[in-house]
């Protein structure tokens, strides 16, 4: 079966800093890869997603992700990153007409 | 246009008692998926449905049923239920099934089982 780690469970970090957040997946065949947010008290919603092409993703609010199939990993990225993004991030996979298998989720704190 | 829309919000039931949750999916969407949240095992998928027909199906006991009505809302049920039923349900709607459909989610419905 499908899994999907996200190494980094909480990280705290000052405005302006850069984030990179770690996903890998267990899957080896084509995958289409996915990171959603939940901003505290609103609805899962989707960052950015990746189904071929050029790996280098771009998604919303300044966001991207890398997908480098030989390593399983499709890491979540943003140069310098502000108090409102503040959320609970999740790093989901789906092979094809399958369903999405989600990782645990990292908590981002981004401290003024 | 209007989001998904889950009712009811907020339920209280105690063991062994069953469970319905509603989710109505965003206009003209097909494909309604249901998610279960708890914070020791994320985010698991329970099931799809697609034109009224059950398309995929998680790793949860047969306790957790759903259907679709022809209007594409979709209700999910548990029966008997158990403490460690108590979670966050999601529901997620799309134009069609499959991954390569945006899914766009529903706020949910937090059930606690005393």
């Amino acid at each position: 079966a499908q899994s999907v780690s996200q190494h980094n469970h909480h990280v705290i970090l000052s405005e302006a800093a850069s984030l990179e957040l770690g996903c890998n997946y267990s899957y080896g065949g084509t995958v289409n890869l996915f990171w959603y947010v939940q901003y505290p008290g609103q609805h899962l919603q989707l960052l950015l997603k990746y189904f071929s092409g050029d790996p280098l993703v771009k998604g919303i609010k300044g966001f991207e992700a890398e997908f480098i199939k030989s390593k399983f990993s499709f890491n979540l990225r943003k140069p310098s990153v502000q108090w409102s993004d503040t959320a609970e991030y999740f790093c989901a996979v789906a092979e094809g007409r399958r369903a999405l298998t989600f990782g645990s989720g990292t908590r981002l704190q981004v401290q003024p | 246009k209007a989001g998904v829309t889950q009712t009811p919000r907020y339920l209280i039931k105690t063991r062994g008692q069953q469970v319905t949750l509603s989710c109505s999916p965003i206009s003209g969407h097909r494909s309604v998926s249901w998610y279960q949240q708890t914070p020791g095992q994320g985010l698991q998928f329970l099931f799809e449905y697609f034109s009224e027909t059950q398309r995929n199906k998680g790793n949860f006991p047969g306790r957790f049923s759903g259907r679709q009505f022809s209007n594409s809302r979709s209700e999910m049920n548990v029966s008997t239920l158990e403490l460690g039923d108590s979670a966050l349900y999601l529901c997620a709607s799309s134009l069609a099934q499959g991954s390569y459909n945006e899914q766009f989610f529903g706020p949910g419905t937090r059930l606690t089982v005393l």
